[in-house]
């Protein structure tokens, strides 16, 4: 298996730009998780789907912030429009619906610049 | 489920040594308890975890104690190696679906 797969690694923009993260869970798992790292913040929850389905968004910061799963192999993390603070490294994690209990597989990360 | 404190925040040790990371919780319905290291430019992986009705869980030279009474927890990592050297997070659940982080710990074995 290829593991949670991200993408863009890296992206560079400038503030007032829209940004579109994506992800791809591994296959067969229900839940998928957004978070934000940084480093006064540490790692924090924005958003999880279970089947698709958002559960608990109140980690979003705000309203410029969307996340989308139309199905279960992507889902979607914009920011529109962007700012400086919303620079860090946004991780996507999977989690199958049984097994191990919560363990989360996270992808390796999309590190976003707003300049 | 979303008051987790960490210590410390960085740790150095010489290898060989052990390191010990800390961490306390503050909600009763937490059931779930994993650690997580994470390397330069990658996601968080799970290491170890633990469940509530466990007390002390060991695997490949880390060991991972809980104590519920307090809401304290401890992960310890044997004769360390320079491949050890990562940033390490407690973590739990809240009882919920999702998972509260701890600070983080930047752990530095030296050669």
């Amino acid at each position: 298996d290829a593991g949670v797969i991200q993408s863009p690694r890296h992206e560079v923009t400038e503030m007032g730009q829209e940004v579109t993260l994506r992800c791809k869970p591994i296959s067969g798992h229900d839940y998928l998780f957004w978070y934000r790292q940084t480093m006064m913040r540490g790692l924090e929850l924005l958003i999880y789907f279970n089947n698709n389905v958002p559960i608990d968004d109140s980690g979003m910061p705000e309203d410029r912030f969307s996340a989308k799963m139309p199905n279960a192999s992507f889902s979607t993390l914009k920011i529109q429009p962007s700012e400086p603070r919303d620079s860090a490294v946004y991780f996507c994690a999977s989690r199958p619906r049984s097994g191990r209990d919560n363990e989360q597989f996270f992808g390796p990360g999309t590190r976003l610049t707003v300049l | 489920g979303e008051n987790v404190e960490q210590h410390p925040s960085t740790l150095s040790v010489q290898e060989g040594d052990s390191a010990v990371i800390k961490c306390t919780y503050s909600d009763s319905a937490s059931n779930y308890f994993p650690w997580y290291k994470q390397e330069l430019g990658k996601g968080p992986q799970l290491i170890i975890d633990i469940r509530s009705n466990m007390d002390k869980r060991q695997g490949q030279r880390v060991t991972v104690l809980l104590n519920k009474t307090v809401k304290h927890l401890s992960l310890q990592i044997a004769a360390t190696q320079p491949g050890d050297s990562a940033v390490y997070f407690c973590a739990e659940n809240g009882g919920a679906n999702n998972l509260f982080f701890g600070t983080g710990t930047r752990l530095t074995v030296i050669p």
